[in-house]
Protein backbone atom coordinates (compact mmCIF):
# COMPACT_ATOMS: atom_id res chain seq x y z
CA UNK A 1 0.00 0.00 0.00
CA UNK A 2 1.60 3.54 -0.94
CA UNK A 3 1.58 6.21 1.40
CA UNK A 4 0.71 8.37 -1.43
CA UNK A 5 -2.49 7.63 -3.10
CA UNK A 6 -3.74 8.59 -6.24
CA UNK A 7 -7.15 7.51 -8.76
CA UNK A 8 -5.91 4.84 -10.28
CA UNK A 9 -7.06 6.48 -14.09
CA UNK A 10 -9.00 9.78 -15.21
CA UNK A 11 -10.12 10.87 -18.54
CA UNK A 12 -11.24 13.53 -20.90
CA UNK A 13 -12.13 14.80 -23.95
CA UNK A 14 -9.28 16.71 -26.43
CA UNK A 15 -9.44 20.21 -25.14
CA UNK A 16 -10.81 19.52 -21.26
CA UNK A 17 -9.47 19.92 -17.88
CA UNK A 18 -8.69 16.90 -15.77
CA UNK A 19 -7.05 17.02 -12.38
CA UNK A 20 -5.15 14.26 -10.38
CA UNK A 21 -4.95 14.42 -6.99
CA UNK A 22 -1.95 13.29 -5.06
CA UNK A 23 -3.31 12.50 -0.85
CA UNK A 24 -0.99 11.91 1.85
CA UNK A 25 -0.35 12.93 5.57
CA UNK A 26 1.41 14.90 8.28
CA UNK A 27 4.43 12.86 7.75
CA UNK A 28 5.18 13.96 3.71
CA UNK A 29 2.76 16.28 2.35
CA UNK A 30 1.43 17.79 5.56
CA UNK A 31 4.84 18.04 6.90
CA UNK A 32 5.90 20.64 4.03
CA UNK A 33 7.45 18.75 1.80
CA UNK A 34 7.38 19.27 -2.17
CA UNK A 35 5.54 17.36 -4.25
CA UNK A 36 7.31 16.51 -7.74
CA UNK A 37 5.32 14.89 -10.46
CA UNK A 38 6.18 12.77 -13.37
CA UNK A 39 5.01 11.43 -16.47
CA UNK A 40 5.76 8.37 -17.88
CA UNK A 41 4.94 6.85 -21.33
CA UNK A 42 4.90 3.12 -22.14
CA UNK A 43 8.10 1.39 -22.59
CA UNK A 44 10.42 4.50 -21.27
CA UNK A 45 12.06 6.12 -18.27
CA UNK A 46 9.80 8.66 -16.39
CA UNK A 47 10.26 12.40 -17.11
CA UNK A 48 9.84 15.23 -14.55
CA UNK A 49 6.70 17.34 -14.92
CA UNK A 50 6.33 19.51 -12.07
CA UNK A 51 9.11 19.84 -9.63
CA UNK A 52 8.22 21.89 -5.84
CA UNK A 53 5.21 21.27 -6.21
CA UNK A 54 4.21 23.99 -8.93
CA UNK A 55 6.81 24.60 -10.81
CA UNK A 56 7.65 23.58 -14.19
CA UNK A 57 10.78 22.56 -15.63
CA UNK A 58 11.88 24.65 -19.41
CA UNK A 59 10.26 22.85 -22.00
CA UNK A 60 7.04 21.28 -20.19
CA UNK A 61 3.39 23.74 -21.52
CA UNK A 62 2.01 25.59 -19.17
CA UNK A 63 -1.26 23.47 -20.06
CA UNK A 64 0.41 21.51 -17.09
CA UNK A 65 0.32 23.78 -13.32
CA UNK A 66 0.65 21.70 -9.94
CA UNK A 67 -0.75 22.80 -6.11
CA UNK A 68 -1.23 22.01 -3.04
CA UNK A 69 -3.26 22.17 0.32
CA UNK A 70 -2.69 20.10 3.62
CA UNK A 71 -1.86 17.01 3.36
CA UNK A 72 -2.85 16.80 -0.81
CA UNK A 73 -1.65 18.07 -3.92
CA UNK A 74 -3.09 18.36 -7.41
CA UNK A 75 -1.81 17.62 -11.45
CA UNK A 76 -4.30 19.65 -13.66
CA UNK A 77 -3.97 19.70 -17.38
CA UNK A 78 -5.97 22.23 -19.28
CA UNK A 79 -6.32 21.75 -22.66
CA UNK A 80 -5.79 18.03 -23.25
CA UNK A 81 -4.31 16.34 -25.76
CA UNK A 82 -4.00 13.57 -27.26
CA UNK A 83 -0.18 13.47 -26.60
CA UNK A 84 -0.78 13.75 -23.06
CA UNK A 85 -2.00 9.96 -22.55
CA UNK A 86 0.20 8.80 -19.77
CA UNK A 87 0.61 7.73 -16.48
CA UNK A 88 1.62 10.35 -13.92
CA UNK A 89 3.44 9.86 -11.01
CA UNK A 90 3.28 12.10 -7.65
CA UNK A 91 6.46 12.32 -5.46
CA UNK A 92 7.25 13.21 -2.18
CA UNK A 93 9.27 12.71 1.10
CA UNK A 94 8.44 10.91 3.69
CA UNK A 95 9.89 11.18 7.33
CA UNK A 96 8.97 7.53 8.59
CA UNK A 97 11.07 5.24 8.85
CA UNK A 98 13.91 7.14 9.27
CA UNK A 99 13.43 9.41 6.06
CA UNK A 100 12.19 7.85 2.17
CA UNK A 101 11.64 8.76 -0.89
CA UNK A 102 7.80 8.13 -1.77
CA UNK A 103 5.93 7.39 -4.69
CA UNK A 104 2.17 7.84 -5.51
CA UNK A 105 0.94 4.04 -7.24
CA UNK A 106 0.49 6.51 -10.04
CA UNK A 107 -2.46 7.68 -12.54
CA UNK A 108 -3.65 6.71 -15.95
CA UNK A 109 -4.97 9.78 -18.40
CA UNK A 110 -6.98 8.38 -20.64
CA UNK A 111 -7.41 10.64 -23.96
CA UNK A 112 -11.06 9.84 -25.13
CA UNK B 1 23.94 16.45 -22.37
CA UNK B 2 22.88 14.83 -19.05
CA UNK B 3 22.89 11.58 -19.50
CA UNK B 4 22.51 8.30 -16.90
CA UNK B 5 23.01 4.98 -18.75
CA UNK B 6 22.29 1.82 -16.17
CA UNK B 7 23.65 -1.80 -17.23
CA UNK B 8 24.25 -5.04 -15.31
CA UNK B 9 20.77 -6.33 -15.50
CA UNK B 10 19.80 -9.70 -16.36
CA UNK B 11 17.79 -12.91 -15.67
CA UNK B 12 19.42 -14.24 -12.15
CA UNK B 13 17.51 -17.59 -10.21
CA UNK B 14 16.28 -16.46 -6.55
CA UNK B 15 19.18 -16.12 -4.10
CA UNK B 16 21.61 -15.31 -6.89
CA UNK B 17 23.85 -11.41 -7.02
CA UNK B 18 23.89 -9.04 -9.78
CA UNK B 19 25.29 -5.64 -9.37
CA UNK B 20 23.64 -3.15 -11.25
CA UNK B 21 26.29 -0.01 -12.79
CA UNK B 22 25.16 3.48 -13.92
CA UNK B 23 27.30 5.70 -15.81
CA UNK B 24 27.12 9.70 -16.06
CA UNK B 25 27.74 11.78 -18.55
CA UNK B 26 27.35 15.49 -19.03
CA UNK B 27 27.55 16.23 -15.63
CA UNK B 28 29.82 15.34 -12.37
CA UNK B 29 27.87 13.38 -10.15
CA UNK B 30 29.75 14.74 -7.49
CA UNK B 31 27.58 17.47 -6.85
CA UNK B 32 24.18 15.48 -6.71
CA UNK B 33 22.16 13.05 -4.87
CA UNK B 34 21.67 9.83 -7.07
CA UNK B 35 18.81 6.91 -6.43
CA UNK B 36 17.69 3.77 -7.51
CA UNK B 37 14.16 3.60 -8.43
CA UNK B 38 12.61 0.05 -9.85
CA UNK B 39 9.38 -0.55 -11.12
CA UNK B 40 7.89 -3.84 -11.87
CA UNK B 41 6.31 -5.46 -14.61
CA UNK B 42 3.22 -3.81 -15.51
CA UNK B 43 3.57 -1.73 -11.87
CA UNK B 44 4.12 1.63 -10.39
CA UNK B 45 7.89 3.52 -9.25
CA UNK B 46 8.80 2.60 -5.91
CA UNK B 47 12.17 4.28 -4.16
CA UNK B 48 14.83 1.58 -3.94
CA UNK B 49 17.75 3.48 -2.01
CA UNK B 50 19.74 6.44 -2.24
CA UNK B 51 23.04 8.13 -1.83
CA UNK B 52 24.59 11.94 -0.92
CA UNK B 53 27.04 13.27 -2.95
CA UNK B 54 30.60 11.83 -1.46
CA UNK B 55 28.50 8.68 -0.33
CA UNK B 56 28.96 8.81 3.48
CA UNK B 57 25.14 8.67 3.57
CA UNK B 58 22.99 6.18 2.22
CA UNK B 59 18.91 4.87 2.80
CA UNK B 60 17.36 2.03 1.84
CA UNK B 61 13.65 0.78 1.12
CA UNK B 62 12.85 -1.42 4.28
CA UNK B 63 12.08 -4.16 1.37
CA UNK B 64 15.33 -3.84 0.21
CA UNK B 65 17.42 -3.60 3.23
CA UNK B 66 19.73 -5.57 4.16
CA UNK B 67 19.88 -7.07 0.75
CA UNK B 68 21.15 -3.97 -1.49
CA UNK B 69 23.93 -1.95 -1.16
CA UNK B 70 24.43 1.43 -2.81
CA UNK B 71 27.57 2.89 -3.54
CA UNK B 72 29.38 5.38 -5.89
CA UNK B 73 32.69 6.00 -7.63
CA UNK B 74 32.46 9.70 -8.15
CA UNK B 75 36.42 9.21 -9.82
CA UNK B 76 34.67 7.05 -12.29
CA UNK B 77 31.35 9.65 -12.08
CA UNK B 78 29.44 6.14 -11.56
CA UNK B 79 26.84 4.70 -9.40
CA UNK B 80 26.43 1.31 -8.72
CA UNK B 81 23.69 -1.13 -6.71
CA UNK B 82 24.41 -4.75 -5.20
CA UNK B 83 21.65 -7.10 -5.39
CA UNK B 84 22.09 -10.07 -2.75
CA UNK B 85 19.57 -12.12 -1.86
CA UNK B 86 17.25 -11.55 -5.06
CA UNK B 87 14.25 -12.84 -4.54
CA UNK B 88 11.18 -12.98 -7.24
CA UNK B 89 9.13 -9.68 -6.27
CA UNK B 90 12.71 -7.96 -7.05
CA UNK B 91 11.78 -8.41 -10.60
CA UNK B 92 12.05 -4.75 -12.29
CA UNK B 93 13.28 -2.69 -14.46
CA UNK B 94 15.92 -0.38 -12.22
CA UNK B 95 16.53 3.27 -13.30
CA UNK B 96 19.55 5.51 -11.69
CA UNK B 97 18.38 9.07 -11.12
CA UNK B 98 19.61 12.36 -9.93
CA UNK B 99 18.09 14.52 -6.99
CA UNK B 100 20.34 17.86 -6.12
CA UNK B 101 19.54 16.99 -2.50
CA UNK B 102 17.78 14.28 -0.31
CA UNK B 103 14.04 15.59 -0.61
CA UNK B 104 14.39 17.14 -4.27
CA UNK B 105 13.09 16.35 -7.93
CA UNK B 106 14.56 13.41 -9.52
CA UNK B 107 15.39 15.66 -12.45
CA UNK B 108 17.29 13.24 -14.86
CA UNK B 109 17.04 9.55 -15.41
CA UNK B 110 18.39 6.49 -17.01
CA UNK B 111 16.76 4.48 -19.65
CA UNK B 112 16.61 1.84 -16.95
CA UNK B 113 17.83 -1.93 -16.65
CA UNK B 114 15.46 -4.86 -16.55
CA UNK B 115 16.60 -7.25 -13.73
CA UNK B 116 14.65 -10.83 -13.80
CA UNK B 117 14.77 -12.92 -10.76
CA UNK B 118 13.47 -16.75 -12.18
CA UNK B 119 14.22 -20.37 -12.03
Amino acid sequence: QSVLTQPPSVSGAPGQRVTISCTGSSSNIGAGYDVHWYYQLPGTAPKLLIYGTSNRPSGVPDRFSGSKAGTSASLAITGLQAEDEADYYCQSYDTSFGGTTVFGPGTKVTVL
Amino acid sequence: DVQLVESGGGLVQPGGSLRLSCAASGFTISAYWLHWVRQGPGKGLVWVSRINSDGSRTGYADSVKGRFTISRDNAKNTLYLQLNSLRAEDTAVYYCTRASSRIAENDYWGQGTLVTVSS
